[in-house]
């Protein structure tokens, strides 16, 4: 079975920019989460998605966060307009609700915005 | 709100030394802790290392050995004896049972090297 995928794993932005990141979750989970990744804050939930619907929308990321679930296997989440603290390692995970509580993590996508 | 406290890194150790990465838990939304360590090896996504869903029990994997205590909502991460491919972040993690929302907090990661 594939893992999670992530794309781009690499994203160079200019202040303003808008840009988004793309994730396919393991085939046949139903829960999916967005994470940002930073050595000072470790990881903080952007987004939580169960059969599609949004489940939590992290209150700190709201205004130029965007996270959507196109289908049950396609995940974006848009940053509008980017800012330089935004330069982080933005992860996806998913899992199958009910089983074992396990999150599966994709590799990441290293943003920096300039 | 609920947090995730762990060693701050970065924690280095000789390999066949014993290890222990502390992490402590406040749980005041969740009636029902799930505990996690999570662990990102050099060039590799982030991946479950050992969980326990239920206080009192010990988890066990790779070597890796934590037990969730209740009273001291403490769920320390123990190694007797670490080899140099245990170099990595370990990240501690509060999960809910009890409830529908199944996310995970984490803590900030304690990147561990183990010199030859």
């Amino acid at each position: 079975d594939a893992g999670v995928t992530q794309t781009p794993r690499h994203e160079v932005a200019e202040k303003g920019q808008t840009i988004i990141l793309k994730c396919e979750p393991v085939s046949g989970h139903n829960d999916l989460f967005w994470y940002r990744q930073t050595k000072i804050q470790g990881l903080e939930l952007l987004s939580y998605f169960r059969s599609k619907s949004l489940m939590e929308d992290g209150g700190a990321f709201k205004d130029r966060f965007k996270a959507e679930m196109l289908n049950s296997s396609f995940s974006t989440l848009k940053i509008q307009p980017t800012e330089p603290k935004d330069s982080a390692v933005y992860l996806c995970a998913s899992s199958l609700w009910g089983d074992s509580y396990e999150q599966y993590f994709g590799p990441g996508t290293r943003l920096t915005v300039l | 709100g609920d947090s995730v406290t762990q060693t701050e890194g970065p924690v280095t150790v000789s390999e066949s030394e014993s290890l222990i990465i502390n992490c402590t838990y406040s749980a005041t939304s969740i009636a029902y802790p799930n505990l996690f360590w999570y662990v990102r090896y050099p060039g590799e996504g982030l991946q479950l290392l050992l969980k326990v869903i239920t206080a009192g029990q010990k988890g066990s994997s790779r070597g890796f050995e934590a037990t969730y205590n209740k009273e001291t909502t403490s769920f320390h991460l123990q190694k007797a004896s670490v080899q140099e491919s245990d170099s990595a972040v370990y990240y501690c993690a509060l999960g809910d049972r009890g409830g529908s929302n199944y996310k995970l907090t984490f803590g900030k990661g304690t990147l561990l090297t183990v010199t030859p």
